[in-house]
């Protein structure tokens, strides 16, 4: 059974603050590794994705992949309360199936 | 611009009933799926679907079956429903999943088992 796990938190950081999100995968021939946001109520959407080993960044956030630890992060740079939310992270599979963690819950308090 | 449309958004069922989850997408994706969300949790897929007449189970497919016959149309059928079942469901599309990963999402479909 492949299995994505993460913290489930709730991750409470101060307003400005970076906020660092972590996920673990079982499958060591992943390839391919995503961040999704999901707000209370609401589905989710895609933010981050990443296949190479090391950084990628885009505008406040940044995923980080570590293949040998089989290992993802998301930071969330200067966090404001609008990213209160809950962070999904997903390993795609070989069949092109997203296999999703149970989320981090994120409180960006003002 | 409709993207992934699901109905109903809300449904209570009793125990044994049967019913159909409606899923439409009007970008021409080749890939849709179905994922369920329980309170607290992530979303486990149940089936997939890479094109027309092309299915295949998921992570929980047990006491759900799906089809495909357009491009456009992914439902999802419940046979006998269980309180197992209460959950929220999302359909979702992708045409370049292999390259981004980017799922579209439906609105949900929220459906209470009693």
């Amino acid at each position: 059974q492949k299995e994505v796990e993460q913290n489930s938190g709730p991750l409470s950081v101060p307003e400005g603050a970076i906020a660092s999100l972590n996920c673990t995968y079982s499958d060591r021939g992943s390839q391919s590794f995503f961040w999704y946001r999901q707000y209370s109520g609401k589905s989710p959407e895609l933010i981050m994705f990443i296949y190479s080993n090391g950084d990628k960044e885009d505008g406040r956030f940044t995923a980080q992949l570590n293949k040998a630890s089989q290992y993802v992060s998301l930071l969330i740079r200067d966090s404001q309360p609008s990213d209160s939310a809950t962070y999904l992270c997903a390993v795609m599979d070989s069949s092109y199936k997203l296999i999703f963690g149970s989320g981090t819950r994120l409180l960006v308090r003002p | 611009n409709a993207g992934v449309t699901q109905t109903p958004k809300f449904r209570i069922l009793k125990i044994g009933q049967s019913m159909t989850l409606q899923c439409t997408q009007d970008m021409n994706h080749n890939y849709m799926y179905w994922y369920r969300q329980d309170p607290g949790m992530g979303l486990k897929l149940i089936y997939y679907s890479v094109g027309a007449g092309i299915t295949d189970k998921g992570e929980v497919p047990n006491g759900y079956n799906v089809s495909r016959s357009t491009t456009e149309d992914f439902p999802l059928r419940l046979e006998l429903a269980a309180p197992s079942q209460t959950s929220v469901y999302f359909c979702a599309s992708s045409s370049h999943i292999s390259y981004t990963g980017e799922l579209f999402f439906g609105e949900g479909s929220r459906l209470t088992v009693l």
